[in-house]
């Protein structure tokens, strides 16, 4: 096991089309997180689980954002409908209890 | 509330200048502090952490000390080099029953030959 995996590296979408990200966290960390970088910021927090359970949400998590962890491993983050303000970096960490962090390379979305 | 916030850059050196950014936090009770590094169209890599008060992370020439009663976690390096060009993030660990990190804004380094 590597590190944390996420694919696509970049994705290109046309505004108003549904997109979805996977991240495959380093296997024996239960803890998995979602956040959104624009350029210029930090890591903003979406959400983020412990085994399959969704523990919180972000309010900038739209209804038009899902994510799943459906057996506490592996993990997607779909965008429907996207906007062109959603162009950003959509990075995935996992953690091991009690704390650390171990982030992907990130997920680039272009919406046009 | 819970945050942390970091100096503005950017910074701009020359090799082999003395760095510093500053870091400071707010948290309830004592989390563990991170210090990360990303690279232009890269994820964030764990450059350094301090999980208690006084203790020092340090990681390739870097350091920073958990001081409790300043509240920081400045990072230092004694004399940096061209590769250190980069956004570094500061970061709170899990906070008063919150499992989520927060992190800065993020100070950009541009070392200069």
């Amino acid at each position: 096991d590597t590190g944390v995996s996420q694919n696509p590296r970049h994705k290109i979408t046309k505004r108003g089309q549904n997109v979805t990200f996977r991240c495959d966290p380093i296997s024996e960390h239960n803890r998995l997180y979602w956040y959104r970088q624009t350029l210029g910021q930090g890591p903003e927090f979406l959400t983020y689980f412990q085994n399959e359970a969704q523990l919180e949400k972000s309010r900038l998590l739209s209804d038009r954002f899902s994510a799943e962890r459906p057996k506490g491993s592996f993990s997607t983050l779909e965008i429907q409908r996207t906007e062109q303000g959603d162009s950003a970096m959509y990075l995935c960490a996992s953690s091991p209890p009690p704390d650390g962090y171990t982030f992907g390379s990130g997920t680039r979305l272009t919406v046009v | 509330g819970n945050s942390v916030t970091q100096m503005e850059g950017p910074v701009t050196l020359s090799e082999e200048a003395f760095l510093t950014i500053n870091c400071t936090y707010t948290a309830t009770g004592y989390p563990s502090l991170f210090w990360y590094v990303q690279y232009p169209g890269e994820g964030l890599q764990l450059l350094l952490k301090a999980t208690k008060a006084d203790d020092k992370g340090s990681n390739k020439g870097f350091e920073a000390t958990y001081r409790k009663e300043t509240t920081s976690f400045h990072l230092e390096k004694g004399s940096v080099q061209v590769s250190d060009s980069a956004v570094y993030f500061c970061a709170r660990g899990t906070s008063g029953g919150s499992y989520i990190p927060t992190f800065g804004r993020g100070t950009s380094l541009i070392v200069h030959p």
